[in-house]
């Protein structure tokens, strides 16, 4: 069981480049998130996913997209990155359904360090 | 809406001192409140969440947080610090819906000296 994996690890890109960040999670789990976060601003929603087939912004989705693949995969797009998209880049899985949806705590990922020249 | 506050971002205890790490919140709904602890270049790992089963909440590496309503506070305590509690910690509010959607704060580094 090696819960929420992210690929790479590491990534230097030049301005302009397009990446895709890969997540995937092994414990069933329905809902998807990917945060980053920058120093002294704790971490940001930047997409996430209740659900397979759904997707919905969050606090900064500005330059990605992203694609929930199936119930196991959601990946983060950056099609043109910019140096202010330096950043280290978590995905997180949780349980999520029913009633009492918001109350399941979120298993994350090691994280994606991403640096824009 | 919903957020945190997170009072402090550095804090320097001795071994063996107490912890308190401070967190405020805001929630215009009866909040879900956690901590995360994070150790350098990983992940963020559950220390304890509160989802009004008990005010008072225990976790794991002996961590505890009490919730007050009336303060909206969610302060974690540790009675006596070890070199291997030092770590950022997060505080984080998700409120009603469909996912568990988190709103962090700003994060507290912990440092324990000898």
């Amino acid at each position: 069981n090696a819960g929420v994996t992210q690929t790479p690890k590491f990534q230097v890109l030049k301005t302009g480049q397009s990446m895709t960040l890969q997540c995937a999670q092994d414990m069933n789990h329905n809902s998807m998130y990917w945060y980053r976060q920058d120093p002294g601003m704790g971490l940001r929603l930047i997409y996430y996913s209740a659900s397979e087939g759904t997707t919905d912004k969050g606090e900064v989705p500005n330059g990605y997209n992203v694609s929930r693949l199936n119930k196991r995969e959601f990946s983060l797009r950056l099609e043109s990155a910019a140096p202010s998209q330096t950043s280290v880049y978590f995905c997180a899985s949780s349980v999520s359904s029913g009633r009492l949806s918001s109350s399941y705590e979120q298993y994350f990922g090691p994280g994606t360090r991403l640096t824009v020249t | 809406a919903q957020s945190v506050t997170q009072l402090g971002s550095h804090v320097s205890v001795s071994e063996g001192a107490l912890v308190l790490l401070r967190c405020n919140y805001s929630s215009s709904v009866p909040p879900y409140l956690f901590w995360y602890v994070q150790y350098p270049n990983q992940g963020l790992q559950l220390l304890l969440k509160y989802t009004s089963a008990a005010t008072l909440v225990k976790g794991i590496n002996g961590f505890e947080a009490e919730f007050k309503k009336s303060e909206t506070s969610f302060h974690l305590t540790k009675p006596s610090a070890h070199m291997s509690d030092a770590a950022e910690y997060f505080c984080a509010v998700s409120g009603a819906g469909t996912a568990s959607k988190l709103t962090f704060g700003t994060g507290t580094r912990l440092q324990v000296t000898l």
